[in-house]
């Protein structure tokens, strides 16, 4: 079984702020790991993926996220957040098969003020 | 190239009514999936298409809904009678590619269902 956990379900920074939002995951097989970012009114879209290659993964944006094994996490990180960040953000699992459901957290708002 | 299209964005209907949205995912995919968010939850997978075929529907809450993928391009999912707890965002994605590939799910808009 899988599962994902998204410690907060609301994070504001500041303009120009480091952005972390954070992702803990549980899988009983190597994890595909995604994240998605939704901005309002718009479908998911693909932030970045780790599929078991490098363990610190760059995404558009200016995001990135690390894969960390021992602590079962894959935490979003942006060193200087941008007004247009503000959106919701997604973090999901999947298995390395391929082509199987991902399974969600429940999502992190994140708001930018300036 | 056109991404993964849903129709329509918003349906608001009654206890008690049906419901049918409407996927296109983006041409040649052979994967198509939905999800649903209820308020405040997760985004839950309901089923999984490989052209026009179930390949797992497991997470179909009841017999209420009923999901069809006419000749492996476009899918329909219905909601008969639809009930206060349907209310919620129903995802579409799609994927290109067989099993035993990593292939990203690229989602649509949504459709948000209330039921009164």
């Amino acid at each position: 079984a899988q599962s994902v956990t998204q410690l907060g379900s609301h994070v504001s920074v500041s303009e120009g702020a480091l952005v972390l939002l954070r992702c803990n995951y549980s899988s009983s097989v190597p994890p595909y790991l995604f994240w998605y970012v939704q901005y309002p009114n718009q479908g998911l879209q693909l932030l970045l993926k780790y599929t078991s290659a490098a363990t610190l993964v760059k995404g558009i944006n200016g995001f990135e996220a690390e894969f960390k094994k021992s602590e079962t996490s894959f935490h979003l990180t942006k060193p200087s957040a941008h007004m247009s960040d503000a959106a919701e953000y997604f973090c999901a699992v999947g298995k390395p098969r391929g082509n199987t459901p991902l399974v969600f957290g429940k999502g992190t708002r994140l708001s930018v003020i300036a | 190239e056109a991404g993964v299209t849903q129709f329509p964005s918003h349906s608001v209907i009654e206890k008690g009514q049906t419901v049918t949205l409407r996927c296109d995912p983006i041409s040649g995919h052979d994967n198509l999936y939905w999800y649903r968010r209820v308020m405040g939850k997760e985004i839950k997978f309901l089923l999984h298409f490989v052209k026009e075929s179930k390949q797992d529907e497991s997470g179909m809450p009841n017999n209420r809904f009923l999901a069809e993928r006419t000749g492996g391009t476009y899918s329909t999912l219905k909601v008969q009678p639809a009930e206060l707890e349907d209310s919620g965002v129903y995802f579409c994605a799609s994927s290109q590619g067989e099993a035993f590939t990593e292939e990203t799910q690229y989602f649509g808009p949504g459709t948000r269902l209330l039921v009164l």
